[in-house]
């Protein structure tokens, strides 16, 4: 596609429900990220993904946390048992490759999710 | 472990007043610097990137920042903002590892 989609745009849900958001990378970019962006907090790295790999995992801030990524393409996030503190945008980024010098990381608009 | 500190967190400017921004991080290797900007209900935009050669880099909509090694600094400036440059400006490093370490943000309010 033409950037990084998100879906969904802005998503309810009660505490304790389990929630799932999806990301839909550019076209033909192999680095996938996945990160937090919450009030006063700026943005804090969840997760990165190499094709379908997931090289570094050390944002998820808890196991309620995963993710997956099939097909070298979309990515879910999945958040369990959702607390209140999970309030936040959640942005998902691609980029052409990884750890290369010069590579510039693309952000979709992010899914708004809000705990009540 | 690379860390970027943004020292203000709200700027309040009026039209055609100059900005600058700062930005410090910190690790020792090779870094590639970063700033995007965030405008009310968009998404992150790239404004800006450094990675080798000329230190002064400018970006979009007539931005410019300055990578000084000795300073671990990589501030942000523009000469005479605009009422829409109005947003939420982010300092970012990655070191060729691939992940991006943001700072928390400036939140930049220009008054008309």
């Amino acid at each position: 596609g033409a950037g990084v989609s998100q879906s969904p745009s802005n998503k309810v849900t009660e505490k304790g429900k389990d929630v799932e958001l999806r990301c839909d990378p550019i076209s033909g970019h192999t680095a996938l990220y996945w990160y937090r962006q919450s009030l006063g907090q700026g943005l804090e790295f969840l997760i990165y993904f190499q094709g379908n790999s997931a090289p570094d995992k050390s944002g998820l801030p808890s196991d309620r946390f995963s993710a997956e990524r099939t097909g070298g393409s979309v990515s879910t996030l999945t958040i369990q048992r959702t607390q209140q503190e999970d309030s936040a945008v959640y942005l998902c980024a691609s980029s052409l490759v990884s750890g290369a010098t010069g590579n510039t990381i693309y952000f979709g608009e992010g899914s708004w999710l809000t705990v009540v | 472990a690379q860390s970027v500190s943004q020292h203000n967190h709200h700027v309040i400017l009026s039209e055609a007043a100059s900005l600058e921004l700062g930005c410090n991080y910190s690790y020792g290797g090779t870094v590639n610097l970063f700033w995007y900007v965030q405008y009310p209900g968009q998404h992150l935009q790239l404004l800006l990137k450094y990675f080798s050669g000329d230190p002064l880099v400018k970006g979009i909509k007539g931005f410019e920042a300055e990578f000084i090694k000795s300073k671990f600094s990589f501030n942000l400036r523009k000469p005479s903002v605009q009422w829409s440059d109005t947003a939420e400006y982010f300092c970012a490093v990655n070191s060729g590892y691939s992940t991006l370490t943001f700072g928390k943000g400036t939140m930049l309010l220009v008054s008309p």
